[in-house]
């Protein structure tokens, strides 16, 4: 199962992007690249996820690189309330459930 | 309701207690999926309910953690003899689908703390 690395916070001012990255250099050819996020004392939200092909949906777009060794989440204008925690997770043999969840990034919105 | 819905919100208990979680899924979802997420960590897969089949208890951690799913629907997480190590938030999903691509539905999770 690939493992990810991300780093642990991010700041980004309000209303400017927010771009993620993520890195999974060991993810095979039949895995999907999972984008969650978790708000303070929430359960963790979908956001988006992807193959091969850049994604993008009305909440981000990802872009995944062409050896699939990394991807970027990018929130596009960023709002305060797009402050919390970003889980990149590498999905097994197109088996969502046991998604291996590290500890993600803390990003950080500042107004 | 349109989400996922869990139960207790937050548990204390006394060591050695049992404790049941209970997840109520989206109507309709036939995938039912539990997690534990411990303080600042990402989330473990406990178990995995996929309409009538067997589910999946790879990841439950001892013996003393077992799941049921009652007319595939609501579930229930039950906790015996209960550690202090076991206190964590544990989460609840549901999905149209399990064993393939898709969107997760998660619930606001049931806090544990065992003193």
């Amino acid at each position: 199962d690939a493992k990810t690395t991300q780093p642990p916070s991010m700041d980004c001012a309000e209303g400017r992007a927010a771009n993620l990255p993520c890195n999974h250099s060991t993810i095979s050819g039949n895995e999907y690249v999972y984008w969650y996020r978790q708000i303070h004392s929430q359960g963790p939200q979908y956001i988006i996820h992807g193959l091969k092909n850049n994604e993008t949906n009305e909440m981000a777009s990802l872009i995944i690189t062409e050896d699939r060794k990394s991807s970027t989440l990018i929130l596009p204008h960023a709002t305060l309330r797009d402050t919390a925690v970003y889980y990149c997770i590498a999905s097994p043999d197109r088996s969502n459930y046991q998604l291996i969840w590290g500890a993600g990034t803390k990003l950080i919105i500042k107004p | 309701g349109a989400g996922v819905s869990q139960s207790p919100s937050n548990k204390v208990t006394e060591k050695g207690k049992d404790v049941e979680l209970r997840c109520d899924p989206i109507s309709g979802h036939t995938a039912l999926y539990w997690y534990r997420q411990s303080l600042g960590q990402g989330l473990e897969f406990l178990i995995y309910f996929q309409g009538n089949s067997a589910p999946d208890k790879s990841g439950l951690p001892s013996d003393r953690f077992s799941a049921e799913r009652t007319g595939g629907s609501v579930s229930t997480l039950t906790i015996q003899r209960t550690q202090q190590e076991d206190s964590a938030v544990y989460l609840c999903a549901s999905s149209f689908s399990g064993g393939a691509v898709g969107e997760l539905f998660f619930g606001e999770g049931s806090r544990l703390t065992v003193l």
